[in-house]
């Protein structure tokens, strides 16, 4: 069964300083892996997807990496913005076509 | 337009109540999911269809049952739940199963009292 994991669980910055989230998952045999956001209460937002094929994804002040051999993806949000602040969400489409989803990174951006 | 819709936003029920969750999307996406979120927890897969055809069911206990009417359309009908059942519940679709971007409605909060 597919594992994922988001690292760290909470993370306070000032902003403008850039964000660095985590994440990794236990079975390399996926076809995708999907950056989500969500803020209190409400729906996920996909910000960013990467096909198992592709090393990173960009979108303006979002980049994703992915390293599909040792299980892990990162997620980088530059010059921070209180309007950043929510819940971050990795999740990766394994060959049963079942997206599994990590914890979640929890970020505030202090003004 | 890359919306799902999901309705209602709220949903308080009794235990003893029979009620239902709707979801469309107009994307021509042929792939639908349900997922169960509960609070500060990760969102759990519940059902796929897939081509309007129940592909996935994880486990779920009977008092769920979802239906597919059409492909823009998703329901999860609900009967005798569990106080514990109460959930954000979020509704996603893709073109496909597999390698798609799945795109999530805003959720129904339900409150079983």
């Amino acid at each position: 069964k597919q594992e994922v994991t988001q690292i760290p669980a909470a993370l306070s910055v000032p902003e403008g300083e850039n964000l660095v989230l985590n994440c990794s998952f236990t079975d390399s045999a996926i076809y995708n892996l999907q950056w989500f956001r969500q803020d209190p209460g409400k729906g996920l937002t996909s910000l960013l997807l990467i096909q198992s094929s592709q090393r990173e994804q960009t979108s303006g002040r979002l980049n994703a990496s992915l390293d599909k051999s040792s299980g892990r993806s990162t997620l980088y949000i530059a010059a921070s913005q209180p309007g950043d602040s929510a819940t971050y969400l990795c999740a990766v489409t394994s060959n049963d076509y079942k997206l599994s989803f990590g914890a979640g990174t929890t970020v505030t951006v202090r003004a | 337009d890359t919306e799902v819709t999901q309705t209602p936003k709220h949903l308080v029920m009794g235990m003893t109540n029979k009620k239902s969750l709707k979801c469309e999307q107009h994307m021509g996406h042929r792939a639908m999911y349900w997922y169960k979120q509960k609070a500060k927890k990760p969102p759990e897969l519940m059902f796929v269809y897939s081509y309007e055809k129940l592909s996935i069911n994880e486990s779920v206990p009977s008092r769920f049952s979802p239906e597919c009417p059409n492909s823009s359309l998703l329901n999860l009908h609900l009967h005798a739940l569990q106080p514990e059942d109460s959930a954000l519940y979020l509704c996603a679709s893709s073109p496909g199963t597999g390698s798609y971007e799945q795109y999530f409605g805003p959720g129904t909060r339900l409150t079983v009292t």
